[in-house]
Order: structure tokens, then C-alpha cells, then sequence
């Protein structure tokens, strides 16, 4: 119940397109849900964040849609750029907790 | 920056000896984390603080002890390193319950 399930687990995107990026979870308890990018030798940095009251929250060319009735969540990269090629982790939280529970990741990388 | 420094970046050890890692923020936030990653694993949460003095397990906290003697660091220590603890460990600070801010890392070899 308390996982987070992450897919795919690598991915390749032509420069232009769209990278999707999905996430499932269980614990209808979870409130709180982030998505992270990292890049090789850096620690991972928050790239947006969605709390379920909405469906969607846009931020530039990031964009994360959530389903509160199938428990899914996903990321969606428009116009994908090479600069863009990272792991994006997605995890979930809730109020009464004080951990992040992390998926897999996910290996992005946007071809030239 | 989020205000996270971590020492040492890099540290070379041999088996059997004491490692201690140390996390410091100038943000004065209440939870810090200690995590490792591992190709294959993504991130594992070893031990967390909610205060000082205050810590609880992760779920890979065999073979790791932490301390919290104040607000700003967080040490993370392996009683006698393993080659299975050849890993790179990030710290983690948080407000609240949400948003964490991730530290550079520290890249861990056990010989």
C-alpha cells in the first residue's frame, strides 16, 4: 500500500516530442505528489508538485495530470529538449507522515 | 542552493572502519533525511529527523546510526563499513511534510 510504482523505466524521445512519464499509487491516504529531476552527479531537484484537489498543474513546458479515481499520476514534457535528458523520480507523501515514498525512476533521454 | 552542504564529497574506506558523514543546512529546517542510491534502487530512505534528538529508521537502516545534536546537522555514521555500503548518500532537508531539497551527495567507496 505504501508503494509507488513508476514506468517506464527508460525512455527516448525524439527533440521536439513529448516525453510521458507515468505513476501509479495504492494509499488513497497520500496528499502530496512531486516529481523530481536529477542529473548524473547532482542530487535530485523539485521540478512540480500537485496536491489532489486539483487535476493539473502546468509550470513552463512541465505539465502533471492526475486521475484521484484510478490513483495515477503522470508527467508530461512538451516540446522536449536535449537539455532535458535526465532520471525523473515521482513520489507521493502524506500529511501524517514524514517521508516521501519514492518510484523506481525513470531514464529520459530527448535525441537530437 | 537549498542551504545543504555535505562532507566528505568523496571518501575511499576499507572494510571494517567507522565512516561518518555529516549534512549541514543554514535554513533551519525541522526534517533532515539520509538516503542512498544505487543504480537499480533509486532512492532508499536509511534514517530521517524530525527534530533534535529525534529520529526514526528508514527502510535500510541495518549497519547505519544517526545523530541529530542540533538544528543544522545531521550525521550519518556506518558502525564498520561494508562493501555492500558502497553507495552515494544524499541528505535531504524539509519544512514540513512536503517539499524536500536534496544535498550534492557524498560518494562512498568501500574497499
Amino acid at each position: 500500500q505504501q508503494q509507488v510504482k513508476q514506468s517506464p523505466q527508460s525512455l527516448i524521445v525524439q527533440k521536439g516530442g513529448i516525453s510521458i512519464i507515468n505513476c501509479a499509487y495504492e494509499n488513497t491516504a497520500f496528499d502530496y505528489f512531486p516529481w523530481y529531476q536529477q542529473f548524473p552527479g547532482k542530487g535530485p531537484a523539485l521540478l512540480i508538485a500537485i496536491r489532489p484537489d486539483v487535476s493539473e498543474k502546468k509550470e513552463g513546458r512541465f505539465t502533471i495530470s492526475f486521475n484521484k479515481s484510478a490513483k495515477q499520476f503522470s508527467l508530461h514534457i512538451m516540446d522536449s529538449q536535449p537539455g532535458d535528458s535526465a532520471t525523473y523520480f515521482c513520489a507521493a507523501s502524506m500529511k501524517s507522515n514524514y517521508q516521501l515514498i519514492w518510484g523506481a525512476g525513470t531514464k529520459l533521454i530527448i535525441k537530437p | 542552493d537549498a542551504g545543504i552542504t555535505q562532507s566528505p564529497r568523496h571518501k575511499v574506506t576499507e572494510t571494517g572502519t567507522p565512516v561518518t558523514l555529516r549534512c549541514h543546512q543554514t535554513e533551519n529546517h525541522r526534517y533532515m533525511y539520509w538516503y542512498r542510491q544505487d543504480p537499480g534502487h533509486g532512492l532508499r530512505l536509511i534514517h530521517y529527523s524530525y527534530g533534535v534528538k529525534d529520529t526514526d529508521k528508514g527502510e535500510v537502516s541495518d549497519g547505519y546510526s544517526v545523530s541529530r545534536s542540533k538544528t543544522e546537522d545531521f550525521l550519518l555514521t556506518l558502525e564498520s563499513a561494508t562493501s555492500s555500503q558502497t553507495s552515494v548518500y544524499f541528505c535531504a532537508i524539509a519544512r514540513a511534510e512536503d517539499t524536500q531539497y536534496f544535498g550534492p551527495g557524498t560518494r562512498l567507496t568501500v574497499l
